[in-house]
């Protein structure tokens, strides 16, 4: 069974950092683009970062460019958020999520979420 | 940057009606266009992916079309589980966006 689980969430003061881990089970890790996606309280999904296969090509959204790197660890099948200078806007769930071969950004598996509380 | 205009934000119908989300790009995305289900305390669920195809196990009331620019999700009859928000999401091209989501009650 494919499976993706988050992990170093908490709460964090504005200013501060933190990072997030997801570990994949149950497919082959290096072969597949891996996507960190959030959602803050009572608000849609928003895109944050997306990796592709074998640690190549990363894509950032607009909010989080320059404070926010997204790595991934093939031989542990674990991907990475390493998260910088947070604001109170970063409080939300993080979810990782698995894509399809072919596809880098058509997410057909999640992890339950992680979640980040900014604030002091 | 590609932008995804979805609607309604929320609309509530009754179990057997035929229920209708659309969703519109602002540029091309050819049929590169998912559909999510999320339920409250859960990660999305992916329903159809390249704008007319159904994920293995999804129900058959589930459909995906097209007409021109506007994308459409379509359960043909609700049934009380079908209670939700869902996302529709462009994946032509970074970055990549999601619709602000459509909140489907059931009466």
């Amino acid at each position: 069974e494919v499976q993706l689980l988050e992990s170093g969430g908490g709460l964090v003061q504005p200013g501060g950092s933190l990072r997030l881990s997801c570990a994949g089970s149950g497919f082959i890790f290096s072969n597949y683009a891996l996507t960190w996606v959030r959602q803050a309280p009572g608000k849609g999904l928003e895109w944050v970062s997306t990796i592709h296969g074998s640690g190549g090509d990363t894509y950032y959204g607009d909010s989080v460019r320059g404070r926010f790197t997204i790595s991934r660890d093939d031989s542990q099948s674990t991907l990475f958020l390493q998260m910088n200078t947070l604001r109170a806007e970063d409080t939300a769930m993080y979810f990782c999520a698995k894509a399809v071969v072919g596809a880098d950004a058509l997410f057909e598996t999640w992890g339950q979420g992680t979640l980040v509380t900014v604030s002091s | 940057d590609t932008q995804m205009t979805q609607s309604p934000s929320s609309l509530s119908a009754s179990v057997g009606d035929r229920v209708t989300i659309t969703c519109r790009a602002n540029h091309g995305i050819s049929n590169w266009l998912a559909w999510y289900q999320q339920k409250p305390g859960q990660a999305p669920k992916s329903l159809i992916y390249a704008a007319f195809n159904l994920q293995s196990g999804v129900p058959s009331r589930f459909s995906g079309s097209r007409y021109g620019a506007d994308f459409t999700l379509t359960i043909s009859s609700l049934q009380p589980e079908d209670a939700a928000t869902y996302y529709c999401q462009q994946y032509n091209n970074y970055p990549i966006a999601f619709g602000q989501g459509t909140r489907l009650e059931i009466k």
